[in-house]
């Protein structure tokens, strides 16, 4: 079935740094690849989504490419703000299931002023 | 505003009970999708409804139920059969349930809590 993998947090940076959360997935046919967000005590938000192959998609600052040769959508930003802390959720949808997201476990980003 | 509610917003239960945690949507969406999230788990489908009176089960659903009787409305109840409720709940919507790139809206969350 299908499956997402990202980096084991908790990730904490310093502010202005580079960032990268790592996403790695496994997946029948062509899916759509997500990267949502969840502030503390809140629902997640979509952050950005990438429908096909070496699309980019990017919202905030927040980057991610769709390689279908790596099967990967990592995250990064090149400058952090302490009010990017939170948990970062890659999910996918369709591959063998249209209907549905499968989300990775989440990684927890603290940003230090 | 459009958006989803969920009500409410903490909830403590005693064992043996059953709880109802409701979800509404203005979003004139077709597609509702309930969530369990607990520390360091991700999200897991537990109940989705593609369409008004139709529903199906998602990876977890023992111990749950569910009814779509209304587009805008997707309560989910707990049952006592659920071994370990305890756990923070989110609902979802999206405007279709078939799409490949359909962006799924959440609520702001349950936390329920098992006395």
């Amino acid at each position: 079935g299908d499956s997402v993998t990202q980096m084991e947090g908790p990730v904490t940076l310093s502010e202005e740094a580079f960032l990268t959360i790592n996403c790695t997935y496994t997946a029948t046919g062509y899916p759509s690849l997500f990267w949502y967000v969840q502030y503390p005590g809140e629902g997640l938000q979509l952050l950005l989504k990438a429908t096909k192959a070496d699309d980019k998609g990017s919202n905030k600052g927040f980057e991610a490419t769709y390689r279908k040769e790596t099967t990967s959508f990592h995250l990064e930003k090149g400058s952090v703000q302490v009010s990017d802390s939170a948990v970062y959720f890659c999910a996918l949808s369709g591959g063998g299931s249209n209907y549905k997201l499968t989300f990775g476990k989440g990684t927890l980003l603290t940003v230090n002023p | 505003d459009g958006g989803i509610t969920q009500s409410p917003k903490y909830l403590f239960r005693k064992e043996g009970q059953n709880v109802t945690l409701s979800c509404e949507q203005n979003l004139n969406h077709d597609a509702m999708y309930w969530y369990r999230q607990d520390p360091g788990q991700g999200l897991r489908l537990i109940y989705y409804s593609q369409i008004v009176n139709d529903f199906q089960k998602g990876d977890i659903a023992e111990g749950y139920s569910v009814s779509r009787e209304k587009k805008e409305s997707f309560p989910l109840t707990v049952t006592s059969a659920q071994k370990n409720p305890t756990a923070f709940y989110l609902c979802a919507s999206s405007s279709s349930g078939r799409a490949l790139n359909n962006e799924q809206f959440f609520g702001p969350g349950t936390r329920l809590t098992v006395l």
